[in-house]
């Protein structure tokens, strides 16, 4: 079985600061996925980052790059210079035989 | 203007009613999906369909039911068999398996 867990609920971050939001991931497939999903308040999933299990190489998608730590199952979300549209519910997302989802974090830019 | 589109934004029925969602994307994408969210929790899978005519049960299929007729329709009914309906419901495609899933912007169902 696949297991998704965001250990963070909810997050905060000053306008134009760094900020992490953390996913460990459980998984028995050898070849397999890992996306980022932001959910602004139109409810509307939006596909931030992808990530090939495969690749060694980081994704960075502009302001937004991961942290993957295969070894660890680990896949964090690097936001950098955060603004006010950030603000969202992020899910981190694994694909090995089937999408399964984390329960999300809510993320807060503060001006 | 390529994409996926459901209908409506907002539903409501009475308790013991059956009620379909609909779910039109023409990303000509052969993959469909049916995700339940809760509040304050992540995405459930329902049900899914690989290819026209086909289709599987995910994670929380009781209750539910759909049919995949045409590539671009993938139809989802609650049935009077779901025991806690009031939801909201997010439709998704992709090209195959494994490539990012593409949502529509979800139908919010309130059963009275």
């Amino acid at each position: 079985a696949q297991t998704v867990t965001q250990s963070q609920p909810e997050m905060s971050v000053q306008e134009a600061e760094t900020v992490t939001l953390s996913c460990t991931y459980d998984t028995s497939e050898s070849d397999y996925y890992l996306f980022w999903y932001k959910q602004p308040p139109s409810r509307q999933m939006i596909l931030v980052i992808r990530q090939e299990a495969y690749k060694q190489q980081n994704a960075t998608e502009n302001r937004f790059s991961v942290n993957f730590q295969k070894a660890a199952k680990s896949f964090s979300l690097k936001i950098s210079d955060s603004q006010l549209g950030d603000a969202a519910m992020y899910f981190c997302a694994a694909h090995g035989n089937k999408l399964v989802f984390g329960a999300g974090t809510i993320l807060r830019v503060k001006s | 203007d390529g994409g996926i589109t459901q209908s409506p934004k907002y539903l409501f029925r009475k308790e013991g009613q059956n009620v379909t969602l609909s779910c039109e994307q023409n990303l000509n994408h052969d993959a469909m999906y049916w995700y339940r969210q809760d509040p304050g929790q992540g995405l459930r899978l329902i049900y899914y369909s690989q290819i026209v005519n086909d289709f599987q049960k995910g994670d929380i299929a009781e209750g539910y039911s759909v049919s995949r007729e045409k590539k671009e329709s993938f139809p989802l009914t609650v049935t009077s068999a779901q025991k806690n309906p009031t939801a909201f419901y997010l439709c998704a495609s992709s090209i195959v398996s494994y490539n990012e899933q593409f949502f529509g912007p979800g139908t919010r169902l309130t059963v009275l």
